[in-house]
């Protein structure tokens, strides 16, 4: 079984560029979480998705975040422009919603620098 | 809302000893679920454990354990024979039972361990 799939799994960007990371969810995952984290503020939750469908984005940042969840299989955090505090590691989860535990499975992380 | 604490940052453990991690909560509901995770230097985030509120009976998987204290709040991992490949950052995690797939995650706690 294939877990959580990130892309890219480090990018180093310019301040002001655009910045898309990518996520595949497990198959048959229902719910889907993009988490950053850094030293200073630790693992934060940006969003979340349940069946495509944005739940929760009262995690993300500014509005140069944002989010999408265009089918089951994929998912798309950019940033834009992207600052120097941006740096960090950003994680894509997924679980299946229905099951008694739930529990989130994560993808490797996407460690993020912009300069 | 619900609260995560964890007040060890760090801890070290000699090599084949024992060593607890504590972990306390904070919340209305009756019905939850908690986690322990686990991310090795490799960032990989790793499920350890878990427990259902519900169940009285502590959570085991091989050297690891809990001591789940609902009326305390409280939700240690025992790691008994620590190994080298358990040193890691641990994080203590919450999930409510009643819809809500957030899961609340602590600051975490650094585990060395002592040749």
């Amino acid at each position: 079984d294939a877990g959580v799939i990130q892309s890219p799994r480090h990018e180093v960007t310019e301040m002001g560029q655009e910045v898309t990371l990518r996520c595949k969810p497990i198959s048959g995952h229902n719910s889907l979480f993009w988490y950053r984290q850094t030293m200073m503020r630790g693992l934060e939750l940006l969003i979340y998705f349940n069946n495509n469908v944005p739940i929760d984005d009262s995690g993300m940042p500014e509005d140069r975040f944002s989010a999408k969840m265009p089918n089951a299989s994929f998912s798309t955090l950019k940033i834009q422009p992207s600052e120097p505090r941006d740096s960090a590691v950003y994680f894509c989860a997924s679980s299946r919603m229905g099951q008694t535990y739930n529990e989130q499975f994560f993808g490797p992380g996407t460690r993020l620098t912009v300069l | 809302a619900q609260t995560v604490t964890q007040s060890q940052p760090e801890m070290s453990v000699q090599e084949a000893e024992t060593v607890t991690l504590s972990c306390t909560y904070d919340t209305s509901e009756s019905d939850y679920y908690l986690f322990w995770y686990k991310q090795p230097p490799s960032r990989q985030m790793i499920l350890v454990i878990r427990q259902e509120a519900y169940k009285q009976q502590n959570a085991t998987e091989n050297r690891f354990s809990v001591n789940f204290q609902k009326a305390a709040k409280s939700f240690s991992l025992k790691i008994s024979d620590s190994q080298l490949g358990d040193a890691a950052m641990y994080f203590c995690a919450y999930r409510s039972a009643s819809g809500d797939d957030k899961i609340i995650f602590g600051k975490g706690t650094r585990l060395h361990i002592l040749p």
